[in-house]
């Protein structure tokens, strides 16, 4: 089965910043995605950005970027020109490409902005 | 497109009471998902469904819960007999499957309270 791990409970960043959240997986498989997801307090959870198990490239998304490192299992987030509504919990997530394409989450991470 | 809805948004039921919650989800996307989300953890992977059929159940979903998606429209989810260990977000998801891969739209959940 697979896993995912944050092991940053807590982050914060001053307003305009840049930020990074980690996150690790474990798995066998070589086709999947890995995902980043945002849930402002009490609002739904919204995509941040996917990343392509298959494609090299990192993905990027304005001022969100990740670093995926295959081998090393390894999917971080990297927030640039922090602002206000960035606060948030984020949950890195992954999804095999093959069976239900359930998503498999990690615990979190919140991120507070500093004014 | 107004987004995945559920309803109710909060339940408070006392142990013992049933309840059941309806999630509506984007109109042309063919998969459904629910999850479960307590405080501090991410989102678990309850059961999921294409369009009518229930292919997948965790193993989380206990023989008191059922859910069902009537004709490949809306879904419910019921949960029988509640206990407090219940109490949790249940959070609905829907996509449409697609060659370059699937986004999962979340709903705002429903947050179950059992006294």
């Amino acid at each position: 089965a697979q896993t995912v791990t944050q092991s940053q409970p807590e982050m914060s960043v001053q307003e305009a910043e840049t930020v990074t959240l980690s996150c690790t997986y474990d798995t066998s498989e070589s086709d999947y995605y890995l995902f980043w997801y945002k849930q402002p307090p009490s609002r739904q959870m919204i995509l941040v950005i996917r990343q392509e198990a298959y494609k090299q490239q990192n993905a990027t998304e304005n001022r969100f970027s990740v670093n995926f490192q295959k081998a090393a299992k390894s999917f971080s987030l990297k927030i640039s020109d922090s602002q206000l509504g960035d606060a948030a919990m984020y949950f890195c997530a992954y999804r095999s490409n093959f069976g239900n394409e359930k998503l498999t989450f990690g615990t979190g991470t919140r991120l507070t902005i500093i004014p | 497109d107004t987004g995945v809805s559920q309803d109710p948004r909060h339940k408070i039921t006392k142990r013992g009471q049933n309840v059941t919650f309806r999630c509506d989800p984007i109109s042309e996307h063919n998969r459904l998902y629910w999850y479960r989300q307590t405080l501090g953890q991410g989102p678990e992977f309850l059961t999921y469904f294409q369009n009518e059929a229930q292919l997948e159940k965790s193993r989380l979903l206990s023989d008191r819960f059922s859910a069902e998606r009537p004709k490949g429209s809306f879904s419910t989810l019921e949960i029988q007999r509640t206990e407090q260990g219940d109490s949790a977000m249940y959070l609905c998801a829907s996509s449409l499957i697609s060659p370059r891969g699937e986004e999962q739209y979340f709903g705002p959940g429903t947050r179950l309270t059992v006294t």
